[in-house]
């Protein structure tokens, strides 16, 4: 059974801080690896990484896949009130049919 | 382009009523999905399509029914509702690596 594990689970931080989000699979047959972020609403892509892509960055957002520990990291730097969400990690495995292993999230909050 | 849509978006069912869930999506994907998520237990799959005319189920299939008559049509039916079912239900398309989420239904079973 496929499995992906995010921590911490929640994590309260002050504006400016740098903070580094954790997820962990088991997975048979992996394909890539997606970060979301979800905030009142549907899950919103920040990044896909792959065998053949293993580090992606965004402004403030970056993401590294470690494909031998089985493990990607979410940094976001300098953070702010608007980055408060829950950050959700998720795997495709297999053909793709099977949809996305998600794990429970984390659920960032940032104050002011 | 609307990306992915779902009806209705809020929905409150007394336990026993039926109610059917419409996905929509004009992107031409093959894959759609339906998940629910639960405070703490992240997103679980129901069931989900490769193509139309498809069906498979999920991770937690039980009490759910679905149907793809129409590729960009996937639907969610509940035959008879239970608490246990109240959640927010999320429909998703996808291509080969990246999924597109519905703005989500939340239906409350009391």
């Amino acid at each position: 059974e496929d499995k992906v594990v995010q921590s911490p689970l929640s994590l309260v931080v002050h504006e400016g801080d740098t903070v580094t989000l954790n997820c962990s699979y088991e997975v048979t047959n992996f394909r890539s690896l997606l970060w979301y972020k979800q905030e009142k609403k549907a899950p919103t892509f920040l990044f896909m990484l792959t065998s053949s892509g293993i580090e992606k960055k965004s402004g403030r957002l970056s993401s590294i896949l470690d494909k031998k520990e089985l493990s990607s990291i979410l940094n976001i730097t300098a953070t702010q009130t608007g980055d408060s969400a829950i950050y959700l990690c998720a795997v495709f495995s297999g053909g793709g049919a099977d949809g996305l292993t998600f794990g429970k999230g984390t659920h960032l909050i940032i104050q002011p | 382009n609307a990306g992915v849509t779902q009806t209705p978006k809020f929905r409150v069912l007394k336990t026993g009523q039926s109610m059917t869930l419409l996905c929509a999506q004009d992107m031409n994907h093959e894959y759609m999905y339906w998940y629910r998520q639960d405070p703490g237990m992240g997103l679980r799959l129901i069931h989900y399509s490769v193509g139309e005319g498809t069906t498979a189920k999920g991770e937690v299939p039980d009490g759910y029914n679905v149907s793809r008559l129409k590729k960009q049509n996937f639907l969610l039916g509940l035959e008879s509702a239970a608490p246990s079912q109240t959640s927010v239900y999320f429909c998703a398309s996808t291509t080969a690596y990246e999924q597109y989420f519905g703005p989500g239904t939340r239906l409350t079973v009391t």
